[in-house]
């Protein structure tokens, strides 16, 4: 089975703070994806990965940036964290090309105070 | 406009019905997802599919491509079929790579 973990389910941080979400996956897939859910907006792409190295802007890319050394990790960084970045994230992997499903992690409950 | 809508938005039904949720599109796809989040965030992949009907247990799930729509139906519900149901496409234009979710549909099954 494939699976995708998140480092926290819950996470409380301040305004200003320098936030790090760590999303693992096991399944050596080349594709990894940052999301955020609000309710009333669904999922909104934040960042994705194609490889290692690699990155490309979503549709809401402000106030974030990502990191990916290795295949496996795929890093959320908020530089500094706002009140408005609180949220549901969701990590997701895949393979690539389009009969590949992606695969979600459990998601962050991130609030900022 | 967003590119994927869906509806209903909410949707409370009771035990035993049939459920239709309806996911409409107005770009170009490769393929469109259903996919199923319960409380607590988990997201699991229900279907995929670019043409026809597809069917698991009591989920069926119908696409029309020229129409740019899809349904997924839910025969004799059970309460633990409550959650969130989402549409999401792999749009032409986006990438393959890429989906574009609707915004859900909240499903709640009465007992």
């Amino acid at each position: 089975d494939v699976k995708v973990t998140q480092s926290s389910r819950y996470l409380v941080k301040r305004t200003g703070e320098k936030v790090f979400l760590e999303c693992v996956q096991d399944m050596d897939h080349e594709n990894m994806f940052w999301y955020r859910q609000d309710p009333g907006l669904g999922l909104r792409l934040i960042y994705f990965s194609y490889d290692v190295k690699m990155k490309e802007k979503g549709d809401i890319p402000e106030g974030y940036s990502v990191s990916r050394e290795k295949k496996e990790r795929f890093s959320l960084i908020l530089e500094s964290a706002s009140t408005n970045q609180t949220s549901m994230y969701l990590c997701a992997s895949s393979l690539t090309g389009i009969a590949y499903e992606q695969y979600f992690g459990p998601g962050t409950r991130l609030t900022v105070t | 406009k967003n590119e994927v809508e869906q509806s209903p938005q909410n949707l409370t039904a009771q035990e035993g019905e049939f459920i239709t949720i309806n996911c409409s599109y107005s770009v170009g796809i490769s393929a469109l997802h259903w996919l199923q989040q319960h409380p607590g965030g988990g997201i699991v992949s229900l279907f995929m599919l670019s043409s026809g009907k597809k069917k698991h247990g009591r989920l069926i799930a119908t696409i029309n491509i020229q129409e740019k729509h899809s349904s997924l139906h839910i025969t004799a519900s059970h309460p633990r079929d409550s959650a969130v149901y989402i549409c999401a496409v792999r749009s032409l234009i986006q990438g393959a790579q890429k989906l574009v979710f609707g915004q859900g549909t909240r499903l709640t099954i009465n007992p």
